[in-house]
């Protein structure tokens, strides 16, 4: 069984920074490409970020391009989100996603976590 | 990037009812569409992909269809474990993106 666990949310001021990682189990981390998909409050789905199976390849929303850093260790089943330059438009749930192909450029998502909640506020 | 428009934003039905949901990609997206159920405090769940393509599990009262811009969902006869929102995404092309969500409320 596919289980994907989040951590590392919180409350972070403006401006700062916060590191995401989500633990998987149940598959092998490097067949699959990896995303981050974030929820606003009350609001719809928003993808983020994404990271093929190998991590040697990365995509980011232009929202986030250039604070936010994708990557992960498949030696610990370890995906993770560096973020900087935290904005109060960045608070949301992050979610982990697992993809269903090695690529991360395209897929659906066949698997979530339980998500980490990120608030950014002064 | 395409833009995913779904409708309705919302919508009232009683179990039994049948209900459709439709998504409207900005542009062709050669049936590379996924939909999602996703109940309140829980993360989003697969229920199709390319389409029409059942995930292993959901009933077979979620059907999908489509091509080109336009598709839909829908649930043959509604239970009460459906009442939920609903959200397409496309994966034609990255960005990934969703549609705004379609949430589906007890009448």
């Amino acid at each position: 069984e596919v289980q994907l666990l989040e951590s590392g949310g919180g409350l972070v001021q403006p401006g700062g920074s916060l590191r995401l990682s989500c633990a998987a189990s149940g598959f092998t981390s490097n067949n699959y490409a990896m995303s981050w998909v974030r929820q606003p409050p009350g609001k719809g789905l928003q993808w983020v970020s994404a990271i093929s199976g190998s991590g040697g390849s990365t995509y980011y929303a232009d929202s986030v391009k250039g604070r936010f850093t994708i990557s992960r260790d498949n030696s610990k089943n370890t995906l993770y989100l560096q973020m900087n330059s935290l904005r109060p438009d960045d608070t949301a749930i992050y979610y982990c996603a697992k993809g269903t192909v090695t690529a991360a450029g395209t897929g659906y998502f066949d698997s979530w976590g339980q998500g980490t909640l990120v608030t950014v506020s002064s | 990037d395409i833009q995913m428009t779904q409708s309705p934003s919302s919508l009232s039905a009683s179990g039994g009812d049948r209900v459709t949901i439709t998504c409207r990609a900005s542009q062709g997206i050669d049936n590379f569409l996924a939909w999602y159920q996703q109940k309140p405090g829980k993360a989003p769940n697969l229920l199709l992909y390319e389409t029409s393509r059942l995930e292993s599990g959901v009933p077979s009262r979620f059907r999908g269809s489509g091509s080109g811009t336009d598709y839909t969902l829908t649930i043959s006869s509604l239970q009460p474990e459906d009442f939920a929102t609903y959200y397409c995404q496309q994966y034609y092309t990255t960005p990934r993106t969703f549609g705004q969500g379609t949430k589906v409320e007890i009448k």
